[in-house]
């Protein structure tokens, strides 16, 4: 899987948009960008991915560059809720799991 | 819906003592399988992954085992702890391009 470089903490004020960098220069035309969070002392959860089009869900935007070798996940309106570590993950589907080693992440806080 | 459940949530146990954790997965099937451990303050690193019943691949040599005998439980267990056991376990599911779900998490302290 491709290593993903991220900030290793952000600041962001409540109501504005939160958004988290990721670099993975080295990903492979058949790798998604996955990004996941992880609130403390909680298991990380999913928000979002993508492979080459950008995403939205209900949490977030995924904005992925025309060359894929970055990408930003957006938070429209940040709650303080939304403090926690953010993981970009870099991975191939269908290659026997989700054997993806999660790196440090981006530790945002959200500030009232 | 597909849930995942983790117990105990948290756990002491004295050193030399034996372990076991277990994982269980509801409402899917022939889940890929992972135990992760993550130590304070830092990034969570792979243990283990199953692909299916019985099967099992180790990612970094340790102290720890784990098996799965069914297609939905995965146990993580270790004969005799060491202080460096000590972290938040996690265990988690997956299928095919949907990522990772993970459990709430056991945090052990060895004592």
């Amino acid at each position: 899987d491709a290593k993903t470089t991220q900030p290793p903490s952000m600041d962001c004020a409540e109501g504005r948009a939160a958004n988290l960098p990721c670099n993975h220069s080295t990903i492979s035309g058949n790798e998604y960008v996955y990004w996941y969070r992880q609130i403390h002392s909680q298991g990380p959860q999913y928000i979002i991915h993508g492979l080459k089009n950008n995403e939205t869900n209900e949490m977030a935007s995924l904005i992925i560059t025309e060359d894929r070798k970055s990408s930003t996940l957006i938070l429209p309106h940040a709650t303080l809720r939304d403090t926690a570590v953010y993981y970009c993950i870099v991975r191939a589907a269908y290659t026997g799991g989700f054997k993806t080693i999660f790196g440090a992440g981006t530790r945002l806080f959200v500030k009232a | 819906s597909q849930t995942i459940h983790q117990w105990p949530a948290t756990l002491v146990q004295p050193v030399g003592s034996p372990l076991s954790l277990e994982c269980t997965v509801e409402g899917t099937s022939n889940p890929n399988l992972y135990w992760y451990r993550q130590a304070a303050g830092r990034g969570l690193q792979l243990l283990f992954y199953s692909v299916g019943i019985g099967q099992i691949s180790s990612e970094v040599p340790q102290n720890l085992s784990a098996s799965r005998p069914q297609d939905r439980q995965f146990i993580l267990s270790s004969k005799k702890l060491l202080l460096s056991d000590s972290g938040f376990y996690l265990c988690a599911w997956s299928v095919e391009e949907k990522g990772a779900f993970f459990g709430q998490g056991t945090r052990l302290t060895v004592v």
